[in-house]
Parts: C-alpha cells; structure tokens; sequence
C-alpha cells in the first residue's frame, strides 16, 4: 500500500543551523502539507502545498520556513536559522484531491535544537 | 478561529467492551468536516471516520461510530468490540468548508486509549 516516506526520523541539530526535512508524497497526490507537534502540545498546521504554490500557511510559518517541491518526487521543509523552540515532530501529508479530506500522513520526522 | 478540545488526555478499556471518546469544537462557521484520526505506536496518523456538517446521520465505519451534536459542537467517537489494535492516540480535527484539499486541519490534544486483554 502506498505510503508517505519522511526522512530523516531523528535529525539533532545545533541552533541557528539550517535543515531540510524530506518527504516523498504518494505518487499520484496533489496536495501536501507540514505539520507539527511540539512535545506534549498540539498537532499543529503548518502550511499546504499545491500546484507548486503555497495553498495556505498558518502563523507559525514565518520567514524562516520554506517549502519546496524539487522533483516530482520530494516536498521538501527548511528552516533556515533553527530556534530551541523548533523542536517539535514534523508530520508531512498528502491528499489526492478527494473530497473525503482524508490525509495521508508520514510517521515524523523528530527535530531537537540544541 | 477554531479550536478543538479532547478533554480525556487518556483512557482505558477491556477487550471486546466499548469505549467513548469525547470532542468538542468552538466554531463560528455552519460548513465544516469533523475527523478522527488515529496514530499507533510508531505509526502514521490514519483517518478512522469522517462527517460533514450538513449531514444529520452521524458516521459510522465498521466498528466506529461517532455521535456528531451540531448544536452542542460536540463529536464523540465510539468504538465498540474493542480490539488490541486500537490501541492508539486518538486526535479530533475539524476542517472549515466549503470543502478545499488546502484547508487546514485543527487538531485537538489527543486521547491516548489503551486496550487491555
């Protein structure tokens, strides 16, 4: 059955560095999205990807997030300057475009600043 | 803005007897999907049951059941004849209509629900 990939699943890192957070959508999906879950909070919106064009972003995505489809494979997240408060599990998703809004999540990828 | 509240941060349940798990949401909007999700251990989140809004007969997907109260903005999830592997955190979410793959999905705090042999 087809799956969202996410890598890496741990990614530690010291702050004020840059990281990418990869993903590989199901193959025939449209719509991709980042989420996050900082420790013991809520899942959180990030933003959503269509057409290659950002569809919509929450509060939290400021100037130091970055979404990028590279290939017809990747859907990529940066931060650009990591803060300790970007520690959190990174979930990205894929729809179809079905109208049964079902995601299709990945399993994480945890980022720790240090 | 939406929010979405799970108020039972965990719960328990024997094998084979049923289970509720409660949501409720605050939302000036009258057009919106409500879901649940599910996450095992180590897994991916995946969709258990869906309701739109408009629809009064509340959703039902095999065992799962939810009791969808409009006026009261509450969303419970049932599950009944429970099994090992419902063993999971459970999130409710709610996404505004009309319907558009790019809305975003508010999250509630999850429940983690154990299933006992």
């Amino acid at each position: 059955e087809p799956e969202v990939t996410q890598t890496p699943s741990h990614q530690v890192t010291q702050m004020g560095q840059e990281v990418i957070l990869r993903c590989v959508p199901i193959s025939n999906h449209l719509y991709f999205y980042w989420y996050r879950q900082i420790l013991g909070q809520k899942v959180e919106f990030l933003v959503s990807f269509y057409n290659n064009e950002i569809s919509e972003k929450s509060e939290i995505f400021d100037d130091q997030f970055s979404v990028e489809r590279p290939d017809g494979s990747n859907f990529t997240l940066k931060i650009r300057s990591t803060k300790l408060e970007d520690s959190a599990m990174y979930f990205c998703a894929s729809n179809g475009g079905a109208s049964t809004g079902e995601l299709f999540f990945g399993e994480g990828s945890r980022l720790t600043v240090l | 803005a939406q929010t979405v509240t799970q108020s039972q941060p965990e719960m328990s349940v024997q094998e084979a007897e049923t289970v509720t798990l409660s949501c409720t949401y605050d939302t000036s909007e009258n057009n919106y999907y409500l879901f649940w999700y599910k996450q095992p251990p180590s897994r991916q989140m995946i969709l258990v049951i869906r309701q739109e809004a408009y629809k009064q007969q509340n959703a039902t997907e095999n065992r799962f059941s939810v009791n969808f109260q409009k006026a009261a903005k509450s969303f419970s999830l049932k599950i009944s004849d429970s099994q090992l592997g419902d063993t999971a955190m459970y999130f409710c979410a709610f996404m505004k209509g009309p319907y558009n793959a790019g809305n975003m999905l508010t999250f509630g705090g999850g429940t983690r629900l154990m299933v006992k042999p």
